[in-house]
């Protein structure tokens, strides 16, 4: 059973413009949010957080929206830039571990693709 | 500064043969973790150490063995592999288990299995 789940394989967005990113979780016991970001070839690199005890957490150009009562958190991307263009992972965990297995779950991923 | 470093980048090998992955990290981090992407499923558990000297099996443990041969490192063997096995592998780690710490990912292991 997929506990994190990112519904849209893939999304494209015009440069300049906004791109919202989905992800639905359905693990209650989730308390910590991350996205992180991958390019071809190279490992996933983070890129921002959130802790449930809040449901906005903004850095430069990103803004990460958590919604609790509906297992829901969204990445918003302002402008879009060429350089998005990746595939961007949502990732859940308790923030202390509740004795099952560590690690972050991840879901199967967006490939954001930014046209010019 | 090199953070995680995994080698080989590529590897194929044939049904039945057995390799190990490398994996080390110079953050000085407790715990080190093993994940493999296969397209449409997103980055999967293996195998993590919490911290050196402990080992716990993840989410797809079936056919891996993994060693934490010291603070460093943590590597991934494949016994006899199989191409269910194809896939690309990383390693990560970070300062602490549990807890509101990010991963750090390194850049992978390409391997096929024929």
């Amino acid at each position: 059973d997929q506990q994190v789940k990112q519904n849209s394989p893939s999304l494209s967005v015009q440069e300049g413009r906004i791109s919202i990113l989905n992800c639905d979780y359905t693990n209650s016991m989730f308390d910590y949010f991350l996205w992180y970001k991958k390019y071809p070839a190279e490992g996933p690199t983070f890129l921002i957080s959130i802790s449930s005890i809040k449901d906005k957490n903004e850095d430069g150009r990103f803004t990460v929206f958590l919604n609790k009562s509906a297992k829901h958190l969204s990445l918003h991307i302002v402008p879009s830039q060429p350089g998005d263009s990746a595939v961007y992972f949502c990732a859940a965990s308790e923030a202390v571990s509740g004795g099952g297995a560590d690690g972050l779950t991840f879901g199967k991923g967006t490939h954001l693709i930014i046209q010019p | 500064n090199a953070g995680v470093t995994q080698t080989p980048k590529f590897q194929v090998l044939k049904t039945g043969q057995s390799m190990t992955l490398q994996c080390a990290q110079d953050m000085n981090h407790n715990s080190m973790y093993w994940y493999r992407q296969d397209p449409g499923m997103g980055l999967r558990l293996i195998y993590y150490s919490a911290s050196e000297g402990t080992t716990d099996k993840g989410e797809v443990p079936n056919g891996y063995n993994v060693s934490r041969l010291n603070k460093r490192e943590f590597s991934l063997r494949l016994e006899s592999a199989a191409p269910s096995q194809t896939s690309v592998y990383f390693c990560a780690s970070r300062g602490r288990p549990g807890g509101t710490e990010k991963l750090f990912f390194g850049s992978g292991t390409q391997l096929s299995v024929l």
